[in-house]
């Protein structure tokens, strides 16, 4: 069956700084893999998705994300974080039928 | 262009009382899911369907009934409610088993259940 593990569960970081939040994933084929955004009391948005093709993969807000198969791995990264980025981050993996999430990140930014 | 659309957005329940959350999309989607977002537990799959007239289970069925009669509505059913099942429930819908890209969820705005 396949899971998904966001290794953090908050991470705080300065306003202009870069930013890495961690996703690992077990899946036994090529999984569809995506990051989602909540902000407090909203829905989710999506910020990004890998089908296949090129590794990297460029979202929405300056997000860009990475597709390792060898680490089972598809980190989000965005250079320059800003106040708005404050909310909760999901990462997501489609295997067959199902798609199943993580248990989130919440991300902090300091002024 | 609604999208999907979870009716109730809020309720309160008694425990032992019974309710139906109803999804509707109107994107001619295929697959449909249940959620529920609880803190610090991310989403889990409740149940989901790949078409009209068929429901199969998710991470955590327990306690909840689901059905797909029309291709458009997928209803969530609680027979007895617990004060386990109080938390937010979305509901989401894609296109089906196609690997292109359009291929993503699209989630209602949620639905706030509360079992005292």
């Amino acid at each position: 069956a396949q899971s998904v593990t966001q290794p953090d569960i908050h991470i705080t970081v300065s306003e202009g700084a870069s930013l890495e939040l961690r996703c690992n994933y077990s899946y036994g084929a090529t999984p569809y893999l995506f990051w989602y955004v909540q902000s407090p009391g909203q829905g989710l948005q999506l910020l990004l998705k890998y089908f296949s093709g090129d590794t990297l993969v460029q979202g929405i807000k300056g997000f860009e994300a990475e597709f390792k198969r060898s680490q089972s791995s598809f980190n989000l990264r965005k250079p320059s974080v800003h106040w708005s980025d404050a909310a909760e981050y999901f990462c997501a993996v489609g295997a067959g039928d199902k798609i199943i999430f993580g248990k989130g990140t919440r991300l902090h930014i300091l002024p | 262009n609604a999208g999907v659309t979870q009716t109730p957005k809020f309720r309160v329940l008694k425990t032992g009382q019974s309710m139906t959350l109803l999804c509707a999309q109107d994107m001619n989607h295929e697959y449909m899911y249940w959620y529920r977002q609880d803190p610090g537990m991310g989403l889990r799959l409740i149940h989901y369907s790949v078409g009209e007239g068929t429901t199969a289970k998710g991470e955590v069925p327990d306690g909840y009934n689901v059905s797909r009669l029309k291709k458009q509505n997928f209803l969530l059913g609680l027979e007895s409610a617990a004060p386990s099942q109080t938390s937010v429930y979305f509901c989401a819908s894609r296109l089906g088993p196609t690997t292109s890209g359009a291929n993503v969820l699209t989630f209602g705005a949620g639905s706030r259940l509360t079992v005292l």
